[in-house]
């Protein structure tokens, strides 16, 4: 079965630029967007089809797909980034597939 | 503003069945996919179901596949899941998803609601 692979946990300091990495077999076939899931709140899509940002979604948002790796790029961290991020694609033969999520510290 | 509201949720003996909904508002409901995703305990993310914009297209996670079925009433602008034999592994905060890819039944999701959670347990 088709799968997303995610560090478990990421750790930066307020202002330095935290990169999520999200790797699987043949990625450059699928799209990626990416989830930030806080506490007690309902995720939000933060990137959709490898590099698109939602309105609402501040610019330090980025998103890219190598092809072999998708990265989650938020430049300038902040402490009210701090979530669980996860990365996410479908196609008719997997269906949905989410990563394992990784946890983002910022302090 | 769109909004995704559950209700269902409750404490349910294993091998017990229960029904979930979701009520939109602010969208045209029958221009979208709709999804449930849950995420257990300690866990990640998991992608339950999907159905497309008029109910003929369905999928399923391969966990809940012959267990859970999915439905839709778009003159309610309502999503169910229906969920029997359940197991303690079902616990989980159930989330209603909009998907934003026109006629899928599984792809990604824009909008969420606030969750209901289910708790399988003797």
């Amino acid at each position: 079965s088709f799968e997303l692979t995610q560090p478990p946990s990421l750790s930066v300091s307020p202002g330095q630029t935290a990169s999520i990495p999200c790797s699987g077999d043949k990625l450059g076939d699928y799209y990626i967007c990416w989830y930030q899931h806080k506490p007690g709140q309902s995720p939000v899509l933060v990137i959709s089809e490898d590099t698109k940002r939602p309105s609402g979604i501040p610019e330090r948002f980025s998103g890219f797909n190598s092809g072999k790796t998708a990265t989650l790029t938020i430049s300038g961290a902040q402490p009210m980034d701090e979530a669980d991020y996860y990365c996410q694609t479908w196609d008719i033969s997997t269906s949905v597939v989410f990563g394992g999520g990784t946890k983002l510290t910022v302090l | 503003e769109v909004q995704l509201v559950e209700s269902g949720g409750r404490v349910v003996r294993p091998g017990g069945s229960l029904r979930l909904s979701c009520i939109a508002s602010g969208f045209i409901f029958n221009d979208y996919s709709m999804n449930w995703v849950r995420r257990r305990p300690g866990k990640g993310l998991e992608w339950v179901s999907g159905i497309n914009w008029n109910g003929e297209k369905t999928d399923y996670a391969g966990s809940v596949k012959g267990r859970f079925i999915i439905s839709r009433d778009n003159a309610k602008n309502a999503l169910y899941l229906q969920m029997n034999s359940l197991r303690p592994e079902d616990t989980a905060l159930y989330y209603c998803a909009r998907d934003p890819i026109y006629d899928s039944s599984g792809a990604y999701f824009d909008y969420w609601g606030q969750g209901t959670l289910v708790t399988v347990s003797s």
